[in-house]
């Protein structure tokens, strides 16, 4: 089974400060995503990264930045969180030579700004 | 401006019954659609999907139905459980990227 792993499950922190979020994966998928879910708004996607080293902007990539160095790892950085940075943040990856849209997700990043 | 809309936010139904979630699109050059659930504080798992190519596709309990001249599509789940309970996610691809809709949150009742 394919598994999406990010690495805290909750987290707060205060405006201004500098977030990580990391999401490994564990099946060699060449695509990982970052998504932000909104009551309301649905899923949005933040970055992309089709490969190593790669990386595209999403719909909402205002305020974030990414790094993928390695295969198997995305990470996400806010550089100066804000509050309208509280959501959940939710990392995929996917096997682009398996069918252009299946994707596998992580259990998500609920991350409050106070 | 949103290119792929579920307009119903909820559903609920009772348990043993049909539920239609509805989803339309308004890219004709979308060619691939999908169906995501979701439960509380996990991330989304896929469903089902068809392609434009066909006009219907069934995976046990759960059917996808498209109309492409209408630009919508459905997923009908028969019969309903009270584990069907979740947010459903309709999403259609689009240069490699998934476009999601704003979900439909479905109540099974017992």
């Amino acid at each position: 089974d394919v598994k999406v792993t990010q690495s805290s499950r909750y987290l707060v922190k205060r405006t201004g400060e500098k977030v990580f979020l990391e999401c490994v994966q564990d099946m060699d998928h060449e695509n990982m995503f970052w998504y932000r879910q909104d009551p309301g708004l649905g899923l949005r996607l933040i970055y992309f990264s089709y490969d190593v080293k790669m990386k595209e902007k999403g719909d909402i990539p205002e305020g974030y930045s990414v790094s993928r160095e390695k295969k198997e790892r995305f990470s996400l950085i806010l550089e100066s969180a804000s509050t309208n940075q509280t959501s959940m943040y939710l990392c995929a990856s996917r096997d682009p030579r398996t069918g252009p849209g299946e994707l596998f997700f992580g259990e998500g990043s609920r991350l409050t700004v106070l | 401006d949103q290119q792929v809309k579920q307009n119903s936010p909820s559903l609920s139904v009772q348990e043993g019954r049909i539920s239609i979630l509805n989803c339309d699109y308004t890219n004709s050059m979308f060619d691939y659609f999908l169906w995501y659930k979701k439960y509380p504080a996990e991330g989304p798992t896929f469903l089902i999907s068809i392609s434009s190519i066909k006009d219907k596709n069934e995976d046990g309990r759960f059917t996808v139905f498209l109309n492409k001249s209408a630009k919508h599509l459905s997923l009908h789940i028969v019969p309903s459980q009270p584990g069907d309970s979740a947010v459903y996610f309709c999403a259609a691809v689009s240069q490699g990227n998934l476009i999601f809709g704003k979900g439909t949150k479905l109540s099974v009742k017992p």
